[in-house]
Formats: structure tokens, C-alpha cells, sequence
């Protein structure tokens, strides 16, 4: 069974630096792509990064809230993803999922979904 | 970035009521769509992708038409655990994997 777990959310300041952490299992973590995505209380869904596989050398992209002041990365010996954001603002605050990407005849979804980790940023 | 755009924003509607909600690309993304459902305090999951393709497991009373721009999804006949927060998103130009503003289907 997939099983996606993120830690290291809390409360953080203005300006400081987070960083979290994505727990893998039940499936081949190191051929996965795994996404970012992050939610605001009472607002949407925002994408925010996304890693690649070793197949596609781990490259990582950023969403333009994100770009310039993070950093994603991977330890596929240990099943692990990571998000690093420095920075912070006030409207970093949010839940924040893993998520690994699912294909079906080329059509790309999120299929399996961590529980989320909060995070709050204050001043 | 392709922007998606979707309606209304909530709803209100009773069980056994047929409900749809839409969403508009801001360029065209083919059959590129996929639909999630978010019940509070859960994390999203996965209805409809390639706009109409039911997700295994998902109850048929679930549907998604669409392409280009246009979308819709479709619930036949509303149930009880159906209201929740639903999400469509593009995967057609990526990333990023632009969501909707998401539509709230909550009881009248």
C-alpha cells in the first residue's frame, strides 16, 4: 500500500528557513516523481514543486511563490523527499502535501496523497 | 501558467439533486483535466482524470466531459458524503499543475 507521511511543520518566523520531509512506502520511490502542493486555510490548492526521478536526473521546478528561496531534494537510499523553504512570509502559511504523480495511458494525476503537516509562519 | 477558472465557487443543493460545476483553461489543454474531491481536514483525492476516465474504485454516479477549454463534472444524483470541496486541475502543460479555485457543494 502507498503511504505517503510529511513532517517538520510548526510554527516558524519571518525570514526563517523551513524544512520538510516526505516519508515513502509501498511503491518504487526512486522511479517516482513527488510534488509539492500546498493549502491555505479556507483557500484552494496551490502546486508549488515538483523532483524528478533518477531517470530524469532528480531535476526539481518551482512554482514562481516559491522560486529563488527554495529548495526541493530527494534521498531515494532512504525513501525520502524534502522541501526547503527560506524566507518566510506570512503567506507561507499552509498545509503542506506530498504528493506522488500517477499515469494512466499519459495522462498525469496525483494519485496518492500524504496527510499534510501545517505550517504557520508569524511575526 | 495555464490559468483554470471554475464555477460558481459554492453551491448549495439537496440529496439526490444532479449538480455540475465547470472549469475554463486559459489556453487550450485537450483532454489534459483531472477532477479531485477534498472533504475538510483530508487531503485531495483523485475522481476523473483525461477530463471523463473514472478513477478505479470511483462510484459512477462521478462524470467528467471537456475538451480544449471547456470542462464539467457532474454528480447524477448527490449523496450524503458527496458534499466536499472539488478541484480541477490541468496536466497538459506542466509544471506547474494549475488548479481551480475549487467549487464548495455543501446541503441546502
Amino acid at each position: 500500500e502507498v503511504e505517503l507521511v510529511e513532517s517538520g511543520g510548526g510554527v516558524f518566523q519571518t525570514g526563517g528557513t523551513l524544512r520538510l520531509s516526505c516519508s515513502a512506502a509501498g511503491f518504487t520511490f526512486s522511479a517516482s516523481a513527488i510534488h509539492w502542493v500546498r493549502q491555505a486555510s479556507g483557500k484552494g490548492l496551490e502546486w508549488l514543486a515538483r523532483i524528478r526521478d533518477r531517470g530524469h536526473s532528480h531535476a526539481p521546478t518551482y512554482s514562481v511563490s516559491i522560486n529563488g528561496r527554495s529548495t526541493v531534494s530527494r534521498d531515494d537510499s532512504r525513501n525520502m523527499a524534502y522541501l526547503e523553504i527560506n524566507s518566510l512570509k506570512t503567506e507561507d502559511s499552509a498545509v503542506y502535501y506530498c504528493t506522488r504523480g500517477s499515469s494512466k495511458d499519459g495522462y498525469n494525476f496525483f494519485g496518492y496523497w500524504g496527510l499534510g503537516t501545517l505550517v504557520t509562519v508569524s511575526s | 501558467d495555464i490559468q483554470m477558472t471554475q464555477s460558481p465557487s459554492s453551491l448549495s443543493a439537496s440529496v439526490g439533486e444532479r449538480v455540475t460545476i465547470t472549469c475554463r483553461a486559459s489556453q487550450a489543454i485537450d483532454s489534459y483535466l483531472n477532477w479531485y474531491q477534498q472533504k475538510p481536514g483530508k487531503a485531495p483525492k483523485v475522481l476523473i482524470f483525461a477530463a471523463s476516465r473514472l478513477q478505479s474504485g470511483v462510484p459512477s454516479r462521478f462524470s467528467g466531459n471537456g475538451s480544449g477549454t471547456e470542462f464539467s463534472f457532474t454528480i447524477s444524483s448527490l449523496q450524503p458524503d458527496d458534499f466536499a470541496t472539488y478541484y480541477c486541475q490541468q496536466s497538459f502543460i506542466t509544471p506547474p499543475l494549475t488548479f481551480g479555485g475549487g467549487t464548495t457543494v455543501d446541503i441546502k
